[in-house]
C-alpha cells in the first residue's frame, strides 16, 4: 500500500500570499489530520476531517482552514500567511475513527519571507 | 483543553543505557496515550501506545507507564542502541476522535 503522501513537499511564500497544501491518505482511511511543526513545540493540531466532515478544530486562527473530498484526499488553506507560519505542516491519516494508529507523511515544509 | 508536557527536551545516554522521558497531562478525561518516534528527515511513526485501564505495557526493549492519579506517563528503553537516536513524542488523547495533544518532544542522542 501506498503511505500518505503530500505535496508540495517544500514551498517559499512571502507575507500576505495564500497556500494551498494537499494530503492523500492510505487507501481506506476515512480520517486525515493536520498538525504543524515547529522546533521546541512539537506538534500543534490544526483540524481532522472524516467522511468529507470537519470533525476537530484546533486553536488555530481562522487564516487556517481545510476540506476533505470524497476520496478523502484533504488540503488546507492558510490565507494571508505571517512569517510565524513557517513550519512543517503533517497529515496523518488513520483507519480508525477514534484514537486510531496515524500515518503520518513526510510533510511539506513551509517558509514564509 | 489538554495540556501535555514533555521532559526533558533532549538526553544523551551511552549506548546500553536506559533512557526514560516523562509527560504530565492536564484533562482527566485522557484515556489513550502514544508514542511516536520521528527520525531525522523522517516522519513520526507510532512505536507503542497505553490505554488507561492498564498501568504498563512492554514491547521488547521499551515500555509505558502511566500513573492516572498523578496524570503523568513515562517511555522507557533499555540496552539503548544508536539507532534509538531520534525525537520522541508522547501524545494524549481523551476519545475525541483522532485529535491528538502532542508534547514538544525529546531528542534522544545515543552515544556509541
Amino acid at each position: 500500500k501506498a503511505g500518505v503522501t503530500q505535496t508540495p513537499r517544500y514551498l517559499i511564500k512571502t507575507r500576505g500570499q495564500q497556500v494551498t497544501l494537499s494530503c492523500s491518505p492510505i487507501s481506506g482511511h476515512r480520517s486525515v489530520s493536520w498538525y504543524q511543526q515547529t522546533p521546541g513545540q512539537g506538534l500543534q493540531f490544526l483540524f481532522e476531517y472524516f467522511s468529507e466532515t470537519q470533525r476537530n478544530k484546533g486553536n488555530f486562527p481562522g487564516r487556517f482552514s481545510g476540506r476533505q473530498f470524497s476520496n478523502s484526499r484533504s488540503e488546507m488553506n492558510v490565507s494571508t500567511l505571517e512569517l510565524g507560519d513557517s513550519a512543517l505542516y503533517l497529515c496523518a491519516s488513520s483507519y480508525t475513527g477514534v484514537q486510531g494508529e496515524l500515518f503520518f507523511g513526510e510533510g511539506s515544509r513551509l517558509t514564509v519571507l | 483543553g489538554e495540556n501535555v508536557e514533555q521532559h526533558p527536551s533532549t538526553l544523551s545516554v551511552q549506548e546500553g543505557d536506559s533512557a526514560v522521558i516523562k509527560c504530565t497531562y492536564s484533562d482527566s478525561a485522557s484515556n489513550y496515550f502514544p508514542w511516536y518516534k520521528q527520525e531525522l528527515g523522517k516522519r513520526p511513526q507510532l512505536i507503542i501506545d497505553i490505554r488507561s485501564n492498564v498501568g504498563e505495557k512492554k514491547d521488547q526493549r521499551i515500555a509505558v507507564t502511566l500513573n492516572k492519579t498523578a496524570k503523568h506517563f513515562s517511555l522507557h528503553i533499555t540496552e539503548t542502541q544508536p539507532e534509538d537516536s531520534a525525537v520522541y513524542f508522547c501524545a494524549a488523547s481523551s476519545g475525541n476522535f483522532n485529535k491528538f495533544y502532542f508534547g514538544s518532544g525529546t531528542k534522544l542522542n545515543v552515544k556509541p
